[in-house]
């Protein structure tokens, strides 16, 4: 079945530091999604990506998709204490159901202020 | 908030007990899925219901026993559970064939004693 990897798996910066993360789907996607759970919170939805190559930006947040729809990166430019929280990325398969994502295992990001 | 409650947010429950976890979206989906939520894992699909019709059983044990009486509300039967079955267990509503982004419930924690 489908698999979703995603690294790093924990990632400490310094307050004002940039911070990535990566997913790599074991299929070609229809599009991925991103979601953020904060400490004790629930996933909550960011942004989609649909096309081949696109990259979509919200404030410090940079989302790309690959040319292949196989992987996707996450760049945070400046991290704040705000942004500590896990980052999931869920792939919808290309060639699957249109109603299931499988989700990566997320990347927690801790700030230090 | 989301639109979407669940309840109780938090269990504790014996192997030899039942309970039911509660979820309700109040946006007009009309798909509801259950999550696992587990330390070091990614979330796990455990059932999808697309128009109040199961359409994925992830391979569930069967001490899970999901219930979709209308396209609001969404029901967990548990019992008989293990202590390995303690997690997080999210609710999440969507639209199907209008948005992608799923929308979770703050979930329920689940103590298997």
């Amino acid at each position: 079945g489908q698999q979703v990897m995603q690294i790093p798996q924990y990632q400490h910066v310094q307050e004002g530091e940039d911070f990535t993360t990566y997913c790599n789907s074991s299929t070609t996607l229809s599009n991925i999604q991103w979601y953020k759970q904060r400490p004790g919170g629930h996933p909550v939805f960011l942004i989609q990506l649909v096309k081949s190559g696109e990259v979509k930006k919200q404030k410090r947040l940079t989302f790309q998709f690959g040319e292949a729809k196989k992987n996707s990166s996450l760049h945070i430019t400046a991290t704040q204490t705000t942004d500590v929280g896990t980052y999931f990325c869920a792939g919808e398969d290309r060639g699957g159901s249109n109603y299931k994502l499988t989700f990566g295992k997320g990347t927690l990001l801790t700030v230090n202020p | 908030e989301t639109g979407v409650t669940q309840t109780p947010r938090h269990l504790v429950m014996g192997m030899t007990n039942k309970k039911s976890l509660k979820c309700e979206q109040h946006l007009g989906h009309n798909a509801m899925y259950w999550y696992k939520q587990s330390a070091k894992k990614p979330l796990e699909l455990m059932f999808v219901y697309s128009l109040e019709e199961r359409v994925e059983n992830n391979s569930v044990p069967s001490r899970f026993s999901p219930e979709c009486p209308n396209s609001s509300h969404l029901f967990l039967h548990l019992h008989t559970l293990q202590p390995e079955d303690s997690a997080l267990y999210l609710c999440a509503s969507r639209n199907l064939g209008r948005s992608i982004e799923q929308f979770f419930g703050p979930g329920t924690r689940l103590t298997v004693l």
